[in-house]
């Protein structure tokens, strides 16, 4: 069974600009949380969806959104990009609610200039 | 769970146990708390998670007190694999139940 997937792996953008990052779940999973990673703040929960609709969300300016399509694959989206995104974003898929046996994919780095 | 709780950093020899306790004051009570390992360049690994008690599986136990205030990972007889970063996780009950990671345990296992 294929893992978490994630694109793009790396990305370079300017401050001001935004980025969409996408992530596809294991198959047959329908929960997807997405997390910050920084060496400062660890790891910071963002989002977490489960069939379509955002169950939850962590402390995060409205810059940062997100959604999740009717077959589990998700984006999410950050506008006016600040030198402060630059972090690594993770991915994670479980196959219910209820569980944290979450599988994370390699995730995506972004760096902001 | 908030970002102090888990020693920053542990270090241990081959064949040892090592225990790694979370301490998360305003977890969910009706929730389980989770377990990662993560090493450099990768996302987190799943490793275990439980409600109340015990819990065992082929790679660690899980000890969780009565009063769920904390938690304890073991990981018996450790390896130079096993040098990773380990990470709790739990829904925090006071903050509309966002997920929440402990700040992260560095590892460190020599020969």
């Amino acid at each position: 069974k294929a893992g978490v997937t994630q694109t793009p792996r790396y990305l370079i953008k300017t401050r001001g600009q935004q980025v969409t990052l996408s992530c596809s779940p294991i198959s047959g999973h329908r929960s997807v949380s997405w997390y910050q990673q920084t060496p400062g703040q660890g790891l910071q929960f963002l989002f977490e969806y489960f069939s379509e609709t955002q169950r939850n969300k962590g402390n995060f300016p409205g810059r940062f959104s997100g959604r999740q399509f009717s077959n589990s694959r998700s984006e999410m989206n950050v506008s006016t990009l600040e030198l402060g995104d630059s972090a690594l974003y993770l991915c994670a898929s479980q196959r219910e609610e209820g569980t944290y046996e979450q599988y994370f994919g390699p995730g995506t780095r972004l760096t902001v200039t | 769970l908030a970002k102090t709780t888990q020693p920053i950093s542990m270090d241990s020899y081959e064949g040892q146990e090592v225990n790694i306790t979370c301490s998360h004051n305003n977890i969910a009570t009706n929730d389980y708390i989770t377990w990662y390992q993560q090493f450099p360049s990768q996302g987190p690994r799943f490793i275990i998670q439980g409600y109340k008690t015990k819990v065992t599986n082929e790679v660690a136990s899980l000890f969780i007190p009565a009063d769920r205030k904390s938690s304890t990972l073991s990981l018996p007889r450790v390896s130079l694999s096993d040098t990773a970063v380990y990470y709790c996780l739990g829904r925090r009950y006071n903050q509309g139940g966002k997920l929440i990671f402990g700040q992260g345990t560095e590892l460190s296992v020599k020969p």
